[in-house]
């Protein structure tokens, strides 16, 4: 596929487990962006790579949130101890350089989590 | 911080009627853009601005961005049940050159038919 793809769609899980959601966005983008969606708003910045590197985690609300993308492609994003108030859509997004005011970005479908 | 804001919240037109939405930063807009998204789906892009005064238009739906009041339009002509969802805005980050963007809250649009 030529899109943005995530996995899972849905995840559910239980208070205080750790999580992963995957992202593989399209081929060549070499900026990456991780946004969270609470329901009735925006989505809001967590964290942007460029490259293999995370360039500005200025968004990701503690240190239960990390981001990881090794090899400058496929990123992950863990949640450790998940708290009822992680639960949103989990988006992500592409960009061919993620300069700021000219390039797209390109969205997955999102994961929804639940934590229950 | 900046905050963008959208107006209005919701709306219910019928078929065929015209509609706008409103989009206000509270800071500076170097480059607005326009996203539609269904419920449980990511975002769809559809149009990107970056210069004051320039508008763009892709099939019924036209935007504007007016860099002194801050402030971009999107406009629908003659809706259609295909044109309903949620429409956001964003805008890159004034605090950093890194594309992160920052939204509105949305506004929801059901038309009709």
């Amino acid at each position: 596929g030529a899109g943005v793809s995530q996995t899972p769609s849905n995840k559910v899980t239980e208070k205080g487990k750790y999580v992963e959601l995957r992202c593989d966005p399209i081929s060549g983008h070499t900026a990456l962006y991780w946004y969270r969606q609470s329901l009735g708003q925006g989505p809001e910045f967590l964290i942007y790579f460029q490259g293999t590197g995370a360039a500005d985690d200025s968004g990701l609300p503690n240190d239960r949130f990390f981001a990881v993308r090794p090899e400058g492609s496929v990123s992950t994003l863990k949640i450790q101890r998940t708290e009822r108030g992680d639960s949103a859509v989990y988006l992500c997004a592409s960009s061919p350089s993620g300069l700021a005011g000219g390039n797209e970005q390109f969205f997955g479908p999102g994961t929804r989590l639940t934590v229950l | 911080s900046q905050e963008l804001e959208q107006s209005p919240q919701s709306l219910i037109v019928q078929e065929g009627k015209n509609l706008t939405i409103n989009c206000t930063s509270s800071k500076t807009l170097y480059g607005l853009y326009w996203y539609k998204q269904k419920y449980g789906e990511g975002l769809i892009f559809l149009m990107m601005l970056q210069k004051g005064g320039e508008e763009k238009s892709h099939e019924k739906i036209t935007a504007k961005l007016d860099e002194k009041k801050q402030q971009s339009s999107l406009h629908i002509t003659a809706s259609q049940p295909s044109h309903a969802g949620i429409y956001l805005c964003g805008a890159p980050s004034t605090s950093s050159n890194t594309g992160k963007l920052i939204f509105g809250q949305g506004t929801t649009l059901q038309v009709k038919p």
